[in-house]
């Protein structure tokens, strides 16, 4: 069945690093997404993609960047953690514009 | 732009009691409208959907139609089980923005069921 997946699960960083958080989709689809979850806020959209080698701000983009070199992943670095960026991270896919996304597991990011 | 306002929460039912989850949106061109669901320690997952105006998504015995003069997709159940607790999220994307349409949700609230 394809899926997506998002790795590590759980993380724990220390202010100023650089942290890549993974995400890997075999849906085949063009349209990648990664949101931000808070107490709050509900879900911000970070970056988006729809299709290899394009990418997008979203509404909360920065201190993040993501690149997209093939269809499947769609990577989210955090250039400098900073102790604001600790939350939980959802990517996402979906087919075209419109249509349902299907979300990964998430990872939670601690910032210390 | 795009926006999605979702009645405030938590919420705490009795099992078998009946749900409304109010959501309204705000819109540029012609949306599809979304419920999610985030059962504790998961991600997000469709729970139904309506693509145009009148359609009303159904499943698990939620159901939600899509009001275009009300701007509104509210969520129902009529009997809740303890099962039924979990986050819900209204969202929408607009087609007809294309290239810059995106997923856009409201805040989510969070449902308890009470045995």
């Amino acid at each position: 069945d394809a899926e997506i997946t998002q790795s590590p699960r759980h993380k724990i960083t220390e202010t100023g690093r650089q942290v890549t958080l993974a995400c890997h989709q075999t849906w085949n689809h063009n349209n990648m997404f990664w949101y931000r979850q808070d107490l709050g806020h509900g879900l911000r959209l970070i970056h988006y993609s729809y299709g290899v080698q394009d990418t997008n701000k979203g509404e909360v983009s920065d201190g993040y960047s993501v690149s997209r070199s093939n269809t499947e992943d769609l990577p989210l670095t955090l250039e400098s953690a900073a102790s604001s960026q600790t939350s939980v991270y959802f990517c996402a896919s979906s087919e075209r514009v419109g249509t349902e996304a299907f979300f990964g597991q998430g990872t939670r990011l601690t910032v210390v | 732009g795009d926006s999605v306002t979702q009645m405030e929460g938590p919420v705490t039912l009795s099992e078998e009691a009946f749900l409304t989850i109010n959501c309204t949106y705000t819109a540029t061109g012609y949306p599809s409208l979304f419920w999610y669901v985030q059962y504790p320690g998961e991600g997000l997952q469709l729970l139904l959907k309506a693509t145009k105006a009148d359609d009303k998504g159904s499943n698990k015995g939620f159901e939600a139609t899509y009001r275009k003069e009300t701007t509104s997709f509210h969520l129902e159940k009529g009997s809740v089980q303890v099962s039924d607790s979990a986050v819900y999220f209204c969202a929408l994307s607009d087609r007809s923005t294309g290239a810059n349409s995106k997923l856009t949700f409201g805040k989510g609230i969070t449902l308890s069921v009470r045995p």
